[in-house]
This record gives structure tokens, C-alpha cells and sequence, in this order.
């Protein structure tokens, strides 16, 4: 079957603008997460859904940042006014259950490069 | 607080030699331990895991990995590289009470000599 998809794959834009970035996790996976990683940096973890929950969402960086999901599938990452510190990429991956030892099947990752 | 060392940020073995990438976690008990690659372009790929039992564990495209509790240890092993081998390497960790989502290491980037 299809694996996680991320539109788009690249985004560029200018600085102050909003930005949204789309997750289609597996098919049957409830648990979703995003993570960022920015240029010579590991992944940070940002947020992560059960359902259409978002029960944690202190490690987003900024109040900038929010999410959602919906139907307990396609997610929704948006950055409000965008800063140059935002550039980075941003990957999505979603498992069978939140607890980490459900493997975590990652996208392709959003490329975002704030001018 | 759960953290994931890789001391080797950048790696060069010639084709057909061994390779260890090193990671070390910092955690209060056994967590789970992971290693993922990640290829130009692409999504992070599991490679191996460990949760319990044998420390020896063995992966895809050959890698195997070795835990050593008492060096807080998971490091990364192949006995011959393949140039298909380049890739960045990430490990990271899962505690067993969370919310599932993993701490990485910075990676480590791997480089074939022809």
C-alpha cells in the first residue's frame, strides 16, 4: 500500500507570510507525529496525534505553530507569520498506536525555505 | 531528561570495509532504541530496533547493532559497505511510558570511497 505522502515537497516563502503543510499518514495508522529538522540538527519532535487528538502540544516551538487533524487521517501543520528560523524540514510519520514501540513509517518531509 | 549522543558527525569508509557508527542515550532505564537511514531526497527508513532480549539485533541491508547497558550503548555495525551505504544515520530512542514520540540523535553522515 501507499506509504506517508507530504505536500508539497518543497515551499518557499517570504518572510511574515502563513504556510500550510499536509500529512497523509498510512491507512488504519491513528497515531501521526511531526517532527523538524533544521540544516547539521537531528529531529525535533513537535506534536503528535491519537485520533484527532493533540494532547501534548508543548513541543511546538511557538505560538506561531499549530495543528490539526481531521477524520483521523490527513493532518494539517501551519506556520503563521513566518520567520527565517522556520526554514527547515518538516517530516511527518505515523504508526499503528502511540507508544514507541509501534515503528513509525516516515514521509518524504516538506522542504520550507523562508526568504 | 531522554537524550541521544552520536559523537561522529561525518563518517568516509572505503567500499568493503567495516563500519561502526557509534551512539550513545542517556535515559533511566532500558528504553527503546532505534536506528533509522536516511537517503538524499528520501524519508527516514527503520533500519533495526531494540526492545528487550537478545543484544544483538539484526536489520535490514545487512547493519546489526549491538546494546550495552552498561555503556548506554546501541552502536551501528556492517562487516562490508556497499557505496548504496551512503546515507545519513540517525539513532534514537523511545522511552517505554511516553507518548511515543522519539528523541534523535544529530546523525551521522556517511560517506563511500570507491
Amino acid at each position: 500500500g501507499a506509504g506517508v505522502s507530504q505536500s508539497p515537497s518543497n515551499k518557499v516563502t517570504e518572510k511574515g507570510k502563513d504556510v500550510e503543510l499536509r500529512c497523509d499518514p498510512i491507512s488504519g495508522h491513528t497515531a501521526l507525529y511531526w517532527y523538524r529538522q533544521s540544516l547539521g540538527q537531528g529531529l525535533e519532535f513537535l506534536i503528535y496525534f491519537q485520533g484527532n487528538s493533540a494532547p501534548d502540544k508543548s513541543g511546538l516551538p511557538s505560538d506561531r505553530f499549530s495543528a490539526e487533524r481531521t477524520g483521523g487521517s490527513v493532518s494539517t501543520l501551519t506556520i503563521q507569520r513566518t520567520q527565517q528560523e522556520d526554514s527547515a524540514v518538516y517530516l511527518c510519520a505515523s504508526s499503528l498506536g502511540v507508544a514507541s514501540y509501534n515503528e513509525q513509517f516516515f514521509g518524504p518531509g516538506t522542504r520550507l525555505t523562508v526568504l | 531528561a531522554q537524550s541521544v549522543t552520536q559523537p561522529d558527525i561525518h563518517i568516509t569508509v572505503s567500499e568493503g570495509a567495516s563500519l561502526e557508527l557509534r551512539c550513545n542515550y542517556s535515559y533511566g532505564a532500558t528504553p527503546y532504541l532505534f536506528w533509522y537511514v536516511q537517503s538524499p531526497g528520501q524519508g527516514l527508513q527503520l533500519l533495526l530496533k531494540y526492545f528487550s532480549g537478545d543484544t544483538l539485533v539484526q536489520g535490514i541491508k545487512g547493519f546489526e547493532a549491538e546494546f550495552k547497558r552498561s555503556q548506554s550503548s546501541f552502536n551501528l555495525r556492517k562487516p562490508s559497505v556497499h557505496w548504496s551505504d551512503a546515507a545519513e544515520y540517525f539513532c534514537a530512542v523511545g522511552a517505554r511510558r511516553s507518548q511515543g514520540n522519539l528523541i534523535f540523535g544529530k546523525g551521522t553522515k556517511l560517506s563511500v570511497k570507491p
